[in-house]
């Protein structure tokens, strides 16, 4: 079946560290992949998306790769600010219907 | 566009009542979903529709559950009777019909079953 797998939380980092949550997942032919953030007291909200394989989503200076031969779709963000602090999403969308598969969701705290 | 719209924000209702949340899409989106996240279980789908048709309601508890979409532009999630397990933000999404395409989310409904 289709599942999404990402990293535990919460993470905890300093502002201006790198980031790297990451996200393996398993799906019948050839899924969009999605990180979705929200915020405190907030609906998700789509921060990047790639649709095949070695496509790199980006978006707010977060990153993503869609790696076929691994499964992953790691999320990296060069330098965090305080103002990223959230909780983080991977998900796919298997594409013969509208459904999303959500990962559990990595809570990120940045300390200032 | 002002986006997914769900009402009421909050609601704090007694145990055994009827509640009813109700979510309007962003207009010419054709699939809607319902969402309830907590913090033991997640984000969990509840039923989706597309073309005001439900696809999978798989994900509903129980019968206590019930959703309709009576037109393009409204639907609604009723819990009669509601339970404290409920207690939940439940959130609506919409997105166009097309498979792999982006989930538009409300503001969500934090449900308080005392």
């Amino acid at each position: 079946g289709n599942s999404v797998t990402q990293m535990e939380g919460p993470v905890t980092l300093s502002e201006e560290a790198f980031l790297t949550i990451n996200c393996t997942y398993t799906a019948t032919g050839y899924p969009s992949l999605f990180w979705y953030v929200q915020y405190p007291g907030e609906g998700l909200q789509l921060l990047l998306k790639a649709t095949k394989a070695d496509d790199k989503g980006s978006n707010k200076g977060f990153e993503a790769t869609y790696r076929k031969e691994t499964t992953s779709f790691h999320l990296e963000k060069g330098s965090v600010q305080v103002s990223d602090s959230a909780v983080y999403f991977c998900a796919l969308s298997p594409g013969r219907d509208d459904k999303i598969i959500f990962g559990k969701g990595t809570r990120l705290h940045i300390l200032p | 566009d002002a986006g997914v719209i769900q009402s009421p924000r909050h609601e704090v209702t007694e145990m055994g009542q009827e509640v009813t949340l109700r979510c309007k899409p962003i207009s010419g989106h054709n699939s809607l979903f319902w969402y309830r996240q907590t913090m033991m279980r997640g984000l969990e789908l509840l039923i989706y529709f597309n073309n005001n048709v439900p696809i999978d309601d798989s994900g509903m508890p129980e019968d206590r559950f019930s959703a309709k979409m009576p037109n393009a532009s409204f639907s609604t999630l009723k819990i009669q009777p509601s339970e404290p397990r409920d207690s939940a933000v439940y959130f609506c999404a919409s997105s166009l019909l097309a498979g792999g395409n982006e989930q538009f989310f409300g503001p969500g409904t934090r449900l308080t079953v005392l």
